[in-house]
């Protein structure tokens, strides 16, 4: 099975300032989504990365996927309290969709 | 478009009893799968289903039964409730057959078992 390894596995920021989240995968991936969840509510896709040197961005949110090292890095320019929440990568090994093990991120005003 | 729609979005069950989760999506998706969620465990895959009358076993199986009758619905049973199904559990669905197409998530099911 695949398995997604996610770090730090939470991270407390104040407001302004910049984070990185990795997620590490155990398998080659050829794919990786990435979600963020509000405590206690569903997931909100943010962006999928689908070949080697890929690099998006949404508002200030930039992720890459890095296909050799097998990772994925999400990156958040000037933390807003918005920001706060979980953090998920996720990744296809066949027909099984599986994530990371999760980043809690917690952004003081 | 409602997305996909899961039911209830709270419920409590005795230890023993049985359930059905609804899942439900208009979106013509043909993989749906189900996750639960707990504490430091991240989600982990319950089963999903790649069409009607189609379904497979994932991580987390056991307590667990499918069906996939329809394309739009995708329901959750568990057949004697267990205190280790505290959790909550989510509904997906996406387009099969496409390479790396995004997942579409329900709102989730708050599960206790007492």
């Amino acid at each position: 099975s695949q398995e997604l390894e996610q770090s730090p596995q939470s991270l407390i920021v104040q407001e302004g300032k910049n984070l990185t989240i990795n997620c590490t995968s155990s398998k080659t991936l050829y794919g990786l989504y990435w979600y963020k969840q509000k405590y206690g509510e569903g997931l909100i896709f943010l962006m999928m990365l689908q070949k080697g040197g890929e690099e998006k961005s949404h508002e200030k949110i930039t992720a890459k996927l890095d296909e050799k090292k097998q990772q994925s890095s999400l990156h958040i320019t000037a933390s807003q309290p918005s920001h706060a929440g979980i953090y998920l990568c996720g990744a296809f090994s066949g027909n099984q969709f599986y994530f990371g093990t999760g980043t809690s991120l917690t952004v003081i005003p | 478009n409602a997305g996909v729609t899961q039911t209830p979005k709270f419920q409590v069950l005795k230890t023993g009893q049985s359930m059905t989760l609804q899942c439900a999506q208009d979106m013509n998706h043909e993989y749906m799968s189900w996750y639960r969620q707990d504490p430091g465990m991240g989600l982990r895959l319950i089963h999903y289903s790649v069409g009607a009358g189609i379904t497979d076993q994932g991580e987390v199986p056991n307590g667990y039964n499918v069906s996939r009758s329809t394309t739009e619905d995708f329901p959750l049973r568990l057949l004697s409730a267990a205190p280790s199904q505290t959790s909550v559990y989510f509904c997906a669905s996406r387009e099969q057959g496409l390479a790396n197409t995004e997942a579409f998530f329900g709102q989730g099911t708050r599960l206790t078992v007492v």
